[in-house]
């Protein structure tokens, strides 16, 4: 069974970091491109990041570029999203997905809340 | 990238059919057989029921089904159910990897 679980949220301050995880399990974590999708309360979805199979190639939404790093650790069965310089308008739930031009499976998210 | 224009809400009764289109550009929605629909129930993640166009993983009711005519996809559920009521989203590759969801629609079942 795919599985795709996220941690790492919480409440930051404006300007902090945060680091989110997406452990992998149930299927061949390094054979396939992985994204970073979230969404803000009450608000529809917006994909953030991804990246393929061996990390070499990451692309990004335009708010997040050069703020926000997708990466893996194929070794570990993992995902990872470095967000740095937060904002207000980060807050969201992000999801990990697998997948590149569709999502087959998702996460069941993490909430990360900017307040100061 | 904008999103891919979806309207608010559709409803129908038990039995009926409900179609939601997502309306996008030739650059995305128009330029590529890529479109997918997502449900989502109100605190649940997301799940894929439609990919590239119109086709539906394994699992998902074949009373789900998808198309599209130039920039415009659409999704209709062919006699709705009560476990039908929930959020649908579309999404459309964009090219260079990357890709855009729809705004969003709320289906509610009468």
């Amino acid at each position: 069974e795919v599985q795709l679980v996220e941690s790492g949220g919480g409440l930051v301050q404006p300007g902090g970091s945060l680091r989110l995880s997406c452990a992998a399990s149930g299927f061949t974590f390094s054979s396939d491109w992985m994204n970073w999708v979230r969404q803000a309360p009450g608000k529809g979805l917006e994909w953030v990041a991804n990246i393929n199979q061996d990390g070499s190639e990451t692309y990004y939404v335009d708010s997040v570029r050069g703020r926000f790093t997708i990466s893996r650790d194929n070794a570990k069965n993992s995902l990872y999203l470095q967000m740095n310089s937060l904002r207000a308008e980060d807050t969201a739930v992000y999801y990990c997905a697998r997948g590149l031009r569709w999502s087959d499976y998702w996460g069941q998210g993490t909430l990360v809340t900017l307040s100061s | 990238q904008s999103a891919l224009t979806q309207p608010p809400s559709a409803s129908g009764s038990p039995g009926q059919s409900v179609t939601i289109s997502c309306t996008g550009t030739s650059s995305d929605v128009g330029g590529y057989n890529y479109v997918s629909w997502y449900q989502q129930h109100p605190g649940k993640a997301p799940k894929l029921i439609i990919y590239e166009v119109r086709k539906r993983p394994s699992g998902v009711p074949d009373r789900f089904s998808g198309s599209k005519s130039g920039n415009t996809a659409s999704l209709t559920v062919s006699g709705v159910q009560a476990e039908d009521e929930a959020d649908y989203y579309c999404s459309s590759y964009v090219g260079s990897y990357k890709y855009v969801f729809g705004t969003g629609t709320k289906v509610t079942v009468l």
